[in-house]
């Protein structure tokens, strides 16, 4: 199975911050990588596709970028709805991998 | 709107089967381009994929390594939903069970709103 290693495991930002979380895969995956984010109690959300592109409705202060092995998610400027755990996804093959999560804390 | 809802019980005891449903709307489970999926999340084991079915003219079933002596998941036609059922369970598959929807290109996009099931005696 593809393993997915995604990084820091938590970060602690304030509103209005540029965050970054990566997210690298055992081996190349093309751009098969999506990304969600999971408040507690609730089922992740899928935010973004394809490596970079956003889901519908998704705000566009949401990026994501990579192909291969590594990839990025960025928020350009963090808001307070934005506190939550973030998850990468590969659906390249089978079985479908799940990065570890990365919790974003208010600092 | 898709919408996905799981009904099944929170609790089961030790060695037998946990069973649970989830129903479709806004899709089919007999799509030729969408597949039907279960996932757990735990805190030991994080968010863990652990099967679909599909339909592609006949019926097709993936499931992961770590469960394929025990789970079954099961489409249901007649209700446009589909099953899951996990024998000889332990504590360790205590945890939030999800279904999902994944369609050709696009990867798990509509979520069940999750049960938590417990294994305890």
């Amino acid at each position: 199975a593809i393993q997915m290693t995604q990084s820091p495991s938590s970060l602690s930002a304030s509103v209005g911050d540029r965050v970054t979380i990566t997210c690298r895969a055992s081996q190349g995956i093309t751009k098969d990588l999506a990304w969600y984010q999971q408040k507690p109690g609730t089922a992740p959300e899928l935010l973004i596709y394809d490596a970079s592109t956003l889901q519908s409705g998704v705000p566009s202060r949401f990026s994501g970028s990579g192909f291969g092995t590594d990839f990025t998610l960025t928020i350009s400027s963090l808001q307070p709805e934005d506190f939550a755990t973030y998850y990468c996804l590969q659906d390249y093959n089978n079985p479908f991998t799940f990065g570890q999560g990365t919790k974003v804390e208010i600092k | 709107q898709v919408q996905l809802q799981q009904s099944g019980p929170g609790l089961v005891k030790p060695s037998q089967t946990l069973s649970l449903t989830c129903a479709i709307s806004g899709d089919s489970v007999s799509s030729n381009s969408a597949a039907w999926n279960w996932i757990r999340q735990s805190p030991s084991r994080g968010l863990e994929w652990l099967g679909r079915t599909y339909y592609r003219s006949k019926w097709y079933n993936q499931y992961a390594e770590s469960v394929k002596s025990r789970i079954t998941i099961n489409p249901d036609t007649s209700k446009n939903q589909f099953s899951l059922q996990l024998n000889s369970v332990t504590p360790q598959d205590t945890a939030m069970y999800y279904c999902a929807r994944d369609r050709t290109g696009w990867p798990l996009d509509y979520w069940g709103q999750g049960t938590l099931v417990a294994v305890s005696s």
